[in-house]
């Protein structure tokens, strides 16, 4: 059971909006910086948002990060086919001492 | 452009070690912490280790505290986990990541080197 969580799968049409909760505590979340990857199966994970809501370079601004509390969010609009992937939130604990990733959330394009 | 390449990976009996190694190309290595993140075959992202820059501060999961052990050689520009005691559940495909901020976020990650621990 992962220290993050997240919602196993979501699905939504191509043009959508989809928002993708990550929820922890104040140990993780609630006191660190927050960064989403976005994974195709069979290839490395990607960065989307890094320190909760900034993109690196290349990065579309449909994907956009936001933290509130013990809680962040990816948001995803204007849903491509190519979006299709396994979606992560990581973040550091401090209680564990370790960076912890969420479960992911495996995002179906209709 | 930051080209990083992890190799390595293989088939050990349960018991057995394996050394990963990451090469690194395209920026100041000695200006990254490092980690590596794994991957059990259909499940999600797991952290493993991470080393500053200096190499002077290592990170463990629980999981492989006293077992594994990470490395560089930032003459090589090369990041290495040793991997000892390997158990069923060290089956995964591992990756090494570069940490470029202080706030414990990964933009370039290696292509994957699978290791399976099986008898």
């Amino acid at each position: 059971q992962s220290v993050l969580t997240q919602p196993p799968s979501m699905s939504a049409a191509p043009g959508q909006r989809v928002r993708i909760s990550c929820s922890g505590r104040s140990s993780n979340i609630g006191n660190y910086y927050v960064s989403w990857y976005q994974q195709i199966p069979g290839t490395p994970p990607k960065l989307l948002i890094f320190d909760n809501n900034k993109r690196p370079s290349g990065i579309p601004d449909r994907f956009s990060g936001s933290r509130s509390g013990t809680s962040a969010a990816l948001v995803i609009t204007g849903l491509q086919t190519g979006d299709e992937a396994d979606y992560y939130c990581a973040t550091w604990d401090s209680s564990l001492n370790l960076v912890v990733f969420g479960g992911g959330t495996k995002l179906t394009v209709l | 452009e930051v080209h990083l390449v992890d190799s390595g990976g293989g088939l050990v009996q349960p018991g057995g070690s394996l050394r990963l190694s990451c090469a690194a190309t395209g920026f100041t290595f000695s200006s990254s912490a490092m980690s590596w993140v794994r991957q059990a075959p259909g499940k999600g992202l797991e952290w493993v280790s991470g080393i500053s820059g200096s190499g002077g501060s290592t990170y463990y999961a629980d999981s492989v505290k006293g077992r594994f052990t990470i490395s560089r050689d930032n003459s090589q520009n090369t990041m290495y986990l040793q991997m000892n005691s390997l158990r069923g559940d060290d089956t995964a495909v591992y990756y090494c990541a570069r940490e470029p901020g202080s706030s414990w976020w990964f933009d370039s990650w290696g292509q994957g080197t699978l290791v399976t621990v099986s008898s």
